[in-house]
């Protein structure tokens, strides 16, 4: 099955410590996505990447980190510095024709929680 | 900037009832719209899609028309049913320098009781 994964699905972390979040997909696309939803808001979007080795800042980059070393993974890094990360991350990705405005697909979510 | 915003939920309707939940944007140039569905716990599904004016997106008995007069794409649904429930969200991509950016309303509740 193709599809988008994302692990772990509930992550607990302590203040302090940094932590990655995994995303990979089996779908061959080129475009990867990560946004953070937080209760009662829409998806606000965190980093993207067009093409391996390359992402760009979303409108809320702050305390995060990413890395593109491979087309089907895209690892988002919360740092210590995001100042209140308990959130759902999401992960997306597709084949956007020259533009971009094609569908993005979703994987199933992580649930951060920091104690 | 870009914007999407959805009628405040959330939406309780009895099974068999009808659904409207309303959403309008504002973007520059011509974005394509979006509707898609999270049942909780889970990631974003996509419901439907429009890319261009008067396109009709349509699934699951669930359809959303592309009116560019009035900057709307509301979700309609004839006749509701329990496992309808969940988060609907509205989004549009501008493409162009907004390259690959989705932008959210803030999603609507809809619970359907039997």
């Amino acid at each position: 099955d193709g599809g988008i994964t994302q692990s772990p699905k509930y992550l607990f972390r302590k203040e302090g410590q940094n932590v990655t979040l995994s995303c990979e997909q089996n779908l061959n696309h080129d475009a990867m996505y990560w946004y953070r939803q937080d209760p009662g808001q829409g998806l606000r979007l965190i980093y993207y990447s067009q093409i391996v080795n390359d992402f760009q800042k979303g409108d809320i980059a702050e305390g995060y980190s990413v890395s593109r070393e491979k087309k089907e993974s895209f690892p988002l890094t919360v740092t210590s510095a995001q100042k209140n990360p308990t959130a759902f991350y999401l992960c997306a990705s597709n084949n956007p024709p020259s533009g971009g405005r094609d569908t993005q697909y979703f994987g199933p979510g992580t649930r951060l929680t920091v104690l | 900037g870009d914007s999407v915003t959805q009628m405040e939920g959330p939406v309780t309707l009895s099974e068999e009832a009808f659904l409207t939940i309303n959403c309008t944007y504002t973007a520059t140039g011509y974005p394509s719209l979006f509707w898609y569905v999270q049942y909780p716990g889970e990631g974003l599904q996509l419901l439907l899609k429009a890319t261009k004016a008067d396109d009709k997106g349509s699934n699951k008995g669930f359809e959303a028309t592309y009116r560019k007069e009035t900057t709307s794409f509301h979700l309609e649904k004839g006749s509701v049913q329990v496992s309808d429930s969940a988060v609907y969200f509205c989004a549009s991509n501008a493409g162009g320098t907004s390259y690959g950016k989705l932008t959210f309303g803030q999603g609507t509740i809809l619970t359907v009781h039997p």
